[in-house]
This record gives C-alpha cells, sequence and structure tokens, in this order.
C-alpha cells in the first residue's frame, strides 16, 4: 500500500523559479523523508523530518511538517536545470529496526532554461 | 567509495523462467530492502531482512523469494509465477540511526519479459 500521495504529479518551471511539492499521508509516523530520483537511476535521500519537528532546511530545500493535517510540503528554492528530477515522500512508521518506508507517488519536476 | 551495486543493469526473462537479481553492499548497514517501481509509480516494497538469516514479506511478496545468507548480499529471484514482473526493482539498505533511518538505493535493474 502507498502511505503518501503527492500533489502535483508534475510540475514544470523556470531555472530561478521556487518549486513546491506537497505529500498527504494517512497513519501516524515517526518522521517523514524526502527523496529525488532522476531518470533510470536509484533513489537518493534527501532530508528527513521527525514527527516533532515543524520545518527543517537543507541548503536550498525547506521541508515542513503538519502533523495534525498529516501532511509535509517540500520547497526548492532558486531551481536550477539539475533539480530536474521526481521527487518521492516517505513515511516511516516505526523506529530503529522495525522502521520500513512506505513511499508517495511522487512528483516530476521540469526545471527549463 | 562505499555503496550499494545491482547487477545486471537490464535483464530479460523467458516464460517458466526464474531469474535472480544481484545487490551488494559494503556500507556495513544491517538492513537491506527490495522495491518494485513501476513506470510513473512509486515504490513498493517486496521484501526486507533486518539481520542476516532473516527477512520479512513486504506488501507485495507473492511470487517472488529472497535469501540472507550474507550481510552483504541480499539477492532477490523473480519466480515463474509472478505473471507480471516487468518492472524496475531497486535495492536499498539502511543502518540503526536514533534519529531515523534513511536509505541508501542502488541503481536497480530493469527487468523485461522477452
Amino acid at each position: 500500500s502507498q502511505q503518501g500521495e503527492e500533489d502535483p504529479q508534475a510540475l514544470s518551471i523556470q531555472e530561478g523559479e521556487n518549486a513546491t511539492m506537497n505529500c498527504s499521508y494517512k497513519t501516524s509516523i515517526n518522521n517523514l523523508q524526502w527523496y529525488r530520483q532522476n531518470s533510470g537511476r536509484g533513489l537518493v535521500h534527501l532530508i528527513l523530518i521527525r514527527s516533532n519537528e515543524r520545518e527543517k532546511h537543507s541548503g536550498r530545500l525547506r521541508v515542513t511538517l503538519d502533523t495534525s493535517k498529516k501532511s509535509s510540503s517540500l520547497l526548492i528554492t532558486a531551481s536550477r536545470a539539475a533539480d530536474t528530477a521526481s521527487y518521492f515522500c516517505a513515511t516511516a512508521q516505526g523506529a530503529g529496526t522495525a522502521s520500513k518506508l512506505t513511499f508517495g507517488t511522487g512528483t516530476r519536476l521540469q526545471v527549463t532554461l | 567509495d562505499g555503496g550499494i551495486t545491482q547487477s545486471p543493469k537490464y535483464l530479460f526473462r523467458k516464460e517458466g523462467q526464474n531469474v535472480t537479481l544481484s545487490c551488494e553492499q559494503n556500507l556495513n548497514h544491517d538492513a537491506m530492502y527490495w522495491y518494485r517501481q513501476d513506470p510513473g509509480q512509486g515504490l513498493r516494497l517486496i521484501y526486507y531482512s533486518q539481520i542476516v538469516n532473516d527477512f520479512q514479506k513486504g506488501d507485495i511478496a507473492e511470487g517472488y523469494s529472497v535469501s540472507r545468507e550474507k550481510k552483504e548480499s541480499f539477492p532477490l529471484t523473480v519466480t515463474s509465477a509472478q505473471k507480471n514482473p516487468t518492472a524496475f526493482y531497486l535495492c536499498a539498505s539502511s543502518k540503526d540511526d536514533p534519529g531515523g533511518r534513511t536509505q541508501h538505493f542502488g541503481d536497480g535493474t530493469r527487468l523485461s519479459i522477452l
């Protein structure tokens, strides 16, 4: 089963603009993670936010988490052509060795010059 | 460099044939995972293993089998019972972390039917 639903499914922006992707999930979580996937490649971890955190930053990435609404957003500022990829949220229901990830359906981001 | 190696990159299966996908990691991670990704979709968990000689079914285990005889290796066999095996298969590993486990992925094996 897929816990997360991402919105929008696809997003096209110009270089220099900001990109915002949203993720909704259904059950309580231990943490929520965002991953990037370039075409035909594996996923790369971007950022993790714990259930007791509301906002986290990493470089040009800003993630927010609202556990009351069961939703998260990923903001990429000043986008570059190299940011073109699919972005997935993943939720962890357990902690430690019990932790598995459940992935959303992804947002395809296209950044044009 | 530490990482996860999946092989082969492309694999073709004939009717009635079992095929095995290789996944090797040198990150010294205890847990390993297999996912299936269909076009335009997210990842679905097939099997996972938290320690050597132990593994659990994920959400879509039917038609697949795994083994975990060594910490570094977690091969996936797609059996003839899996009637729709065409997909992109991703292997991942993770280590215990008080802050939360994150997963490291290989570059996948694309399986097609001949």
